[in-house]
């Protein structure tokens, strides 16, 4: 168990929905990111919080946002989803951003976009 | 912008039997950082091990090992003694970005390793 924890753990939906996925980070890391698992896209960064505000922007899609809350717990938004949505994602924290620091990754959550 | 490649897509391996899986690297970065990761069928992405560039020595966690030759780019994850717990999807990462910025990982393609007992 790597401390960090996401809900839900399935998710179905149709197109054109709109989903919130949760992350709570280890107790005391204050960075998290996000990434999206895909068959045809492999693991890709998404976007990364440290203490609650934007430090980094990958791949991230218009229709998806994210933000961080004051206490440190993490959501990732998703709308007007398309079929290309469906994927594992993930939520990953690490403590404060040094050399080294590994990101420890939750179960994922599990969308399928129907 | 940093690169992974993983050229096994799959490996077969007898249980007990040490196995090598490839990964290669490209940057320009002259301090970077090399992780492997773990997702077994379950989905959950589990840490290994991690190799900084300027770690003198190759970095070992239990079972797993990492061979880092830098001057070919390329930080091979050892395993010793398979067991069948060890089937899985292997991912090499690298972290890209700043020491003290942000610090995305960028995933190589996986190799899927399956013990046989």
């Amino acid at each position: 168990d790597s401390g960090v924890t996401q809900t839900p753990k399935h998710l179905i939906t149709a197109t054109g929905q709109r989903v919130t996925l949760r992350c709570s980070p280890r107790s005391g890391d204050l960075s998290v990111y996000w990434y999206q698992q895909s068959l045809d896209q492999g693991l890709q960064f998404l976007i990364q919080y440290y203490n609650g505000e934007e430090r980094a922007k990958g791949n991230i899609l218009e229709r998806f946002s994210a933000q961080q809350f004051p206490d440190l717990h993490s959501e990732l938004n998703l709308s007007s989803l398309e079929l290309g949505d469906s994927a594992l994602y993930f939520c990953a924290s690490s403590p404060l951003v040094r050399e080294g620091e590994t990101q420890y990754f939750g179960p994922g959550t599990r969308l399928l976009v129907l | 912008a940093q690169k992974i490649t993983q050229t096994q897509p799959g490996m077969f391996v007898q249980e007990k039997e040490a196995v090598t899986l490839d990964c290669t690297y490209d940057t320009s970065d002259p301090s970077y950082g090399l992780f492997w990761y773990k997702q077994p069928s379950s989905g959950e992405m589990i840490f290994l091990i991690y190799q900084g560039s300027y770690d003198q020595q190759n970095a070992t966690e239990g079972r797993y090992s990492l061979n880092f030759q830098k001057a070919r780019k390329s930080a091979n994850l050892v395993i010793s003694a398979s067991q069948l717990g060890d089937s899985a999807m292997y991912f090499c990462a690298m972290r890209d970005g700043p020491i003290q910025g942000a610090q995305k990982l960028v995933f190589g393609q996986g190799t899927r390793l399956t013990i046989n007992p």
